[in-house]
């Protein structure tokens, strides 16, 4: 089955330790994406990346870094500069230029610092 | 600054009846696409139905439908014969190209939980 995992579902940590989720696809989109989800608020765009070794900050950015080493996979790391890290994160890919204009998700993974 | 703006936080609607949720987005851009995602309890985020906006048709999808009104700027979803797996919150989400067109930044808005009611 073709699809976009993100593991693990829940995670938990201490504050002031970074942290990195993982987003795999076997879907062979070229553009991935990282959101996060707030309780009241819709989604929002914290990295993006067209093509293998190259991304773009989305609009929250700050506190985050992600690589993009191989086309399946858009790893996401928490920092400790990160302020408000708990809350949950959404992984998804497409492919606009190839006319897949809507984005794929996976599960999530709930993220709690204390 | 593209905006996206769900007014309705919450709405309940009774098994087998219609429901209309509404969206209206804030764009100079003359092309750019159009979702509603759904994300039930399990909080996995599905696509519902998509609009590009150069289509003049509304797109439907089984029983779901939208009305597009570009002049506007509004993108109403209308769920026909509701079921109880309708249950979940609906997000309207705004999206251009960009990067020669290799990638698309999604604006959502803040979502309406509806409640199909038995």
């Amino acid at each position: 089955d073709g699809g976009i995992t993100q593991s693990p579902k829940y995670l938990f940590r201490k504050e002031g330790q970074n942290v990195t989720l993982s987003c795999e696809q076997n879907l062979n989109h070229d553009a991935m994406y990282w959101y996060r989800q707030d309780p009241g608020q819709g989604l929002r765009l914290i990295y993006y990346s067209q093509i293998v070794n190259d991304f773009q900050k989305g609009d929250i950015a700050e506190g985050y870094s992600v690589s993009r080493e191989k086309k399946e996979s858009f790893p996401l790391t928490v920092t400790s500069a990160q302020k408000n890290p708990t809350a949950f994160y959404l992984c998804a890919s497409n492919s606009p230029g190839q006319g897949s204009y809507e984005q794929y998700f996976g599960p999530g993974t709930r993220l709690t610092v204390t | 600054a593209q905006t996206v703006t769900q007014s309705q936080p919450e709405m309940s609607v009774q098994e087998a009846e219609t429901v209309t949720l509404s969206c209206t987005y804030d764009t100079s851009e003359n092309n750019y696409y159009l979702f509603w995602y759904k994300q039930p309890p399990s909080r996995q985020m599905i696509l519902v139905i998509r609009q590009e906006a150069y289509k003049q048709q509304n797109a439907t999808e089984n029983r779901f439908s939208v009305n597009f009104q570009k002049a506007a700027k509004s993108f109403s979803l209308k769920i026909s014969d509701s079921q109880l797996g309708d249950t979940a919150m609906y997000f309207c989400a705004f999206g251009t190209l960009n990067y020669g067109g290799a990638t698309n930044k999604l604006i959502f808005g803040t979502g309406t939980l509806l409640a199909v009611q038995p």
